[in-house]
């Protein structure tokens, strides 16, 4: 198993450029969550998606959408990117029984120009 | 006030001592509680659960006071591979969103 798989790693972009990040999950999670990360900010939550068909705003959900595709496939996207939105994304998935362990993919770091 | 808070740190901790900290939570609701391990540059993974009772993996300890409201992670005999930012994780009473404490950046040094 792949795990939680996220592409691309890096990228830069430049003011009011759109991109979409991918992020797919082979464990057959039905929850899945994106995520950014600032120095001393910790994880806040962008967008989350309980299950295939479902989304649901987090903390920080202005300037994003997403797409959840099918059961493995979560996407984000910035329509019109921000130096603000310069941060490290994680995708990540939940195990939906037992103890919610939540399994990261290793992360995208964007650099809004 | 956060939902979640910790110390960030960083613990400077000499190899083979022993290091303590905690981390607060605000909603007296909350379900379950873990500590997750994310070192520089990668994705955090689990290290964790914390169950009422406390429970130990290894040289990990970890504690849940619910009149409080705080865990606590406690690493014994440290070594310098336990250099890493510890992230405190509550689950709320929904159960389906995890919110994250900033971390605890702990160095261990020879």
């Amino acid at each position: 198993n792949a795990g939680v798989t996220q592409t691309p790693k890096f990228q830069v972009l430049k003011t009011g450029q759109s991109m979409t990040l991918q992020c797919a999950q082979d464990m057959n999670h039905n929850s899945m969550y994106w995520y950014r990360q600032d120095p001393g900010m910790g994880l806040r939550l962008i967008y989350y998606s309980a299950s295939e068909g479902t989304t649901d705003k987090g903390e920080v959900p202005n300037g994003y959408n997403v797409s959840r595709l099918n059961k493995r496939e979560f996407s984000l996207r910035l329509e019109s990117a921000a130096p603000s939105q310069t941060s490290v994304y994680f995708c990540a998935s939940t195990t939906t029984s037992g103890i919610k362990t939540q399994y990261f993919g290793p992360g995208t770091r964007l650099l809004v120009l | 006030r956060k939902e979640v808070e910790q110390d960030p740190g960083p613990f400077n901790v000499p190899e083979g001592a022993t290091v303590a900290f905690n981390c607060t939570y605000s909603n007296s609701a909350s379900q379950s509680f873990f500590w997750y391990r994310q070192d520089c540059r990668k994705e955090p993974k689990l290290l964790m659960s914390v169950y009422s009772s406390g429970n130990e993996d290894g040289r990990f300890t970890a504690q849940l006071n619910r009149a409080s409201q705080y865990i606590s992670l406690l690493i014994r005999d440290s070594k310098l591979s336990d250099s890493a930012t510890y992230l405190c994780v509550v689950i709320g009473a929904a159960g389906n969103k995890l919110t994250f404490g900033g971390g605890t950046r702990v160095l261990v040094k020879p």
